[in-house]
């Protein structure tokens, strides 16, 4: 158990629906970051808050958005789902916000399934 | 933009040595980072190398840094079955920046023979 817990593990759903994907960082870590895999794009970075602020985004869909709680918990909320959207979404925290010093190492969840049929 | 590139398949005997080589484009990347992913499960970190490092041993892991040409490998002496899983190279993007998120390769899928 890495400490970082996603649920659900897996979810299938249809075209047009809405989901949402919850995560609970290890404890003690501000920052949390959102990837998707899928097979032919591999790992693609989404977004990162640290400590409830939007810090960094990547390569994520205007149709997608994600928000950091108090509790430091964070939401990733995917809407107007097509066939594509289908993959695994890891949640991901680290410490800090991996700019200032030392390596930024990540601990991953185990990921959400998503099934978009 | 930055880019990490992998071979993405890998297969050795039982006991043989692996060699796993990835490529980066960012020249400012500070850290590089190795994780491991088995099947149905998250990524692992499995070690990392400070870019003024030329080499890193940890146990049956060794991890080369070429930086002039941003070649890094992982070495995984005396292969196990137990070492079949797909392993991600990656780099920090943002060091001295804004955002501290890593971006990876697409993996490299090992498989070892018994």
């Amino acid at each position: 158990d890495s400490g970082v817990t996603q649920t659900p593990k897996h979810l299938i759903t249809a075209t047009g629906q809405r989901v949402t994907l919850r995560c609970s960082p290890r404890s003690g870590d501000l920052s949390v970051y959102w990837y998707q895999q899928s097979l032919d794009q591999g790992l693609q970075f989404l977004i990162q808050y640290y400590n409830g602020e939007e810090r960094a985004k990547g390569n994520i869909l205007e149709r997608f958005s994600a928000q950091q709680f108090p509790d430091l918990h964070s939401e990733l909320n995917l809407s107007s789902l097509e066939l594509g959207d289908s993959a695994l979404y890891f949640c991901a925290s680290s410490v800090g916000l991996g700019v200032n010093s030392g390596a930024n190492v990540l601990t991953f969840g185990a990921g959400s399934r998503l099934t978009v049929l | 933009g930055e880019d990490v590139e992998q071979s993405l398949f890998l297969s050795v005997r039982e006991g043989d040595s692996s060699v796993i080589n990835c490529t980066y484009t960012d020249s400012s990347s500070t850290y590089l980072y190795w994780y491991k992913q088995e099947p149905g499960a998250g990524l692992q970190l499995l070690t990392y190398i400070f870019s003024n490092m030329d080499m890193k041993q940890d146990q049956r892991l060794t991890v080369l840094l070429n930086k002039k040409d941003k070649h890094l490998s992982l070495r995984i002496a005396d292969t196990q079955t137990g070492d079949s899983a797909i392993y991600f190279c990656a780099e920090s993007s943002g060091y001295g920046g804004s955002q501290g998120n890593l971006i990876f390769g697409k993996g490299t899928k090992l498989s070892v023979k018994p």
